[in-house]
């Protein structure tokens, strides 16, 4: 079945690094996906990853995932107040690039 | 959330109304979807046009309607609006060479 998995809550201190982690359960999943949402915004991409890559970094974002276990996540080093925001998970499934979402981490980053 | 724009932004409608919400984009992508946020529970699929003069159900179809104009406008229709429709509406696009889908910024509904 489809279900995308996150925990709802993550508080960091400013300049540490956040992980943000999520499982999946569809293994024929291509493509992995970070979405970031700021309060009253829509859904800005941050990263995807490719099911068979097992790293990408982009500056100060790093998606490992682990296909074995179905898990994804997303490091971000030296957190920063303006990273404050849902994050949400997603995974593309099938034709017709239909994305299924975990329900977003909330960060929130505190001095 | 360039390129694909949302009308309205908010709306409050009574319980049996009617309304459509109204999708664009300037990226000439093939695709387009409409997902509803609810709180704790992430986006879901509502319907989505994989191309001009096509679409199909996604997770949660039940009381709305779809119709892809022209390959730019993508609109979703509440023909009797319900409480439960309550939620706040993202339209986004995709293309099948890049695996990735854009979002609008959102149309917030309340329906009492």
């Amino acid at each position: 079945g489809e279900d995308v998995e996150q925990s709802l809550f993550l508080s960091v201190r400013e300049g540490d690094s956040s992980v943000i982690n999520c499982t999946y359960t569809d293994s024929s999943s291509t493509y992995l996906y970070w979405y970031k949402q700021e309060p009253g915004a829509g859904l800005q991409l941050l990263t995807y990853i490719f099911s068979n890559m097992d790293m990408k970094q982009d500056q100060r974002l790093t998606v490992l995932l682990n296909k074995k276990d179905k898990h994804l996540s997303l490091r971000i080093a030296d957190t920063q107040t303006g990273d404050s925001a849902i994050y949400f998970c997603a995974e593309m499934l099938g034709g017709y690039n239909k994305l299924i979402f975990g329900a977003g981490t909330r960060l929130a980053v505190h001095p | 959330n360039a390129g694909v724009t949302q009308t309205p932004k908010f709306q409050v409608l009574k319980t049996g109304q009617s309304m459509t919400l109204q999708c664009a984009q300037d990226m000439n992508h093939n695709s387009m979807y409409w997902y509803r946020q609810d709180p704790g529970m992430g986006l879901r699929l509502i319907y989505y046009s994989a191309s001009e003069g096509t679409t199909d159900k996604g997770e949660v179809p039940n009381g709305y309607n779809v119709s892809r104009l022209n390959k730019r406008e993508f609109s979703l229709r509440l023909e009797s609006a319900a409480p439960s429709q309550t939620s706040v509406y993202f339209c986004a696009i995709g293309h099948s060479s890049s695996y990735e889908q854009y979002f609008g910024p959102g149309t917030r509904l309340t329906v009492t």
